[in-house]
């Protein structure tokens, strides 16, 4: 199956600094999804970005298709900001997606 | 828009008890659900796919009469653990398509389940 990398697997801010999380991918997809899960486990929807680059607020994400890698950018960081990030991607129009790791950031005062 | 949850949000049963959980898509129509197990400090892993009117399909290495799920509603799957023993604690988390027909997931927000 399709292999999800994220890196860095863990990621320490102090408040207001800036970052990049990375997602690659083994293969080719029909999907990405960027999601931010908080300390009691809901999955935010940030971003769905199969390709090209998108921007809400103080977040923006790239993905090169081809290749293979998508980055989440945070800026101006913030303590809410803290939890874990999954990229998951989509092979098929199946609608199954598989999960990276994660990165698990923590943003300091 | 595109709002699912979850019920119930946590539940402790007793060894050898069955166990059912609730997804619920509510301000949309979905034809497939996806259910997932997450251990601590771990990813998402897919457990099986619900397809609404049909069986479902459960990824490689899940037991299927360990983990039955009926996707009786355009709204609504339900996963039933059946016979829980302590190693089926986990957290569940279910996802449909939103609608738009991008295949775009959201999250319901996760059910934690302890058996002792």
């Amino acid at each position: 199956g399709i292999q999800v990398e994220q890196s860095p697997p863990d990621l320490i801010l102090q408040e207001g600094a800036n970052s990049t999380l990375r997602c690659n991918f083994s293969d080719s997809v029909n999907n990405l999804q960027w999601f931010h899960q908080n300390p009691w486990g809901q999955l935010i929807n940030l971003f769905y970005i199969p390709s090209g680059t998108k921007q809400n607020g103080r977040l923006s994400a790239t993905t090169v298709a081809t290749e293979r890698y998508s980055l989440l950018y945070i800026s101006s960081s913030q303590t809410t900001d803290s939890g874990v990030y999954f990229c998951a991607v989509e092979r098929s129009n199946a609608g199954k997606s598989t999960f990276g790791d994660g990165t698990t950031l923590t943003v300091k005062p | 828009g595109a709002v699912v949850s979850q019920h119930p949000s946590w539940v402790i049963c007793k060894s050898g008890t069955s166990v059912k959980i609730e997804c619920r898509s509510l301000d949309f129509q979905a034809t497939t659900m996806f259910w997932y197990r997450q251990f601590p400090k771990q990813s998402l892993m897919l457990m099986a796919t619900s397809n609404e009117g049909s069986k479902a399909t459960y990824e490689q290495g899940v037991e299927k009469d360990k983990f039955l799920i009926n996707h009786a509603s355009l709204t609504l799957s339900t996963l039933t653990v059946t016979s829980a023993h302590p190693e089926d604690s986990s957290f569940y988390i279910c996802s449909a398509e939103g609608p738009g027909g991008y295949n775009e997931q959201f999250f319901g927000p996760g059910t934690r389940l302890t058996v002792l």
